[in-house]
């Protein structure tokens, strides 16, 4: 059974940077078939998918949301099995509870490359005060 | 950016209701959409992937079907535990975007 562990601090100061970490248990961060995302949730209840890293034909990608592609960095570190969220400048509107997610790919028909969502951790609140 | 329109925004229903919801597309993302639910608290949970495949463990009461860029998510007969919020992400390209989400409350 797949399981992310997240861990990072609950508060972070306005221009300072984020970092949260999720911890893989079950799966490899090195996984050919699998992608490792992270998504926020403001307090108005959206979710805004922020980016991913995954390991294909041994090299590393990553893929960032334009809307925070110049302060987020995505980090994989295959000696503690885990990935990393790095946030920078961060502001008020960077509050939001944080969720790391593993994008399993799935075949449906002759087709397979859908990707889906289907292992989560379990959230971490971060407040940035005004 | 491709967007996702959800509606209805929320909807009453009672125990035993058959109940349907909409995601939209802004341009044609073929059947790469997945849809989620969430209760209060807890991190989504994948119940369809790929616009009509039931996820391993979810109810057979929860379908999904699509008619071009419009897809929609039918719960048969509604259960209590069913009371929480969908959201619909479209898995083709990028960013992965989510619909606003529709919230199934108890009539």
């Amino acid at each position: 059974q797949v399981r992310l562990q997240q861990s990072g601090p609950g508060l972070v100061k306005p221009s300072e940077t984020l970092s949260l970490t999720c911890a893989i248990s079950g799966d490899s961060v090195s996984s050919n078939t699998a992608a490792w995302n992270w998504i926020r949730q403001s307090p108005s209840g959206g979710l805004e998918w922020l980016g991913r890293t995954l390991f294909r034909s041994k090299k590393w990608y990553n893929e960032y949301s334009l809307s925070v592609t110049s302060r987020i960095s995505i980090n994989p570190d295959t000696s503690r099995n885990q990935f990393s969220l790095q946030l920078n400048s961060v502001t008020p509107e960077d509050t939001a509870v944080y969720f790391c997610g593993r994008e399993g790919s799935y075949c449906s028909g002759d087709i397979c490359d859908y990707y889906a969502m289907d292992v989560w951790g379990q959230g971490t609140s971060v407040t940035v005060p005004s | 950016d491709i967007q996702m329109t959800q509606s209805p925004s929320s909807l009453y229903a009672s125990v035993g209701d058959r109940v349907t919801m909409t995601c939209r597309a802004s341009q044609s993302i073929a059947s790469y959409l997945n849809w989620y639910q969430q209760k209060p608290g807890k991190a989504p949970r994948l119940l369809i992937y790929g616009a009509f495949n039931v996820q391993s463990g979810v109810p057979s009461r929860f379908r999904g079907s699509t008619s071009g860029t419009e897809f929609t998510l039918t719960i048969s007969s509604v259960q209590p535990d069913d009371f929480a919020t969908y959201y619909c992400q479209r898995s083709y390209s990028f960013p992965r975007t989510f619909g606003q989400g529709t919230k199934v409350e108890i009539k």
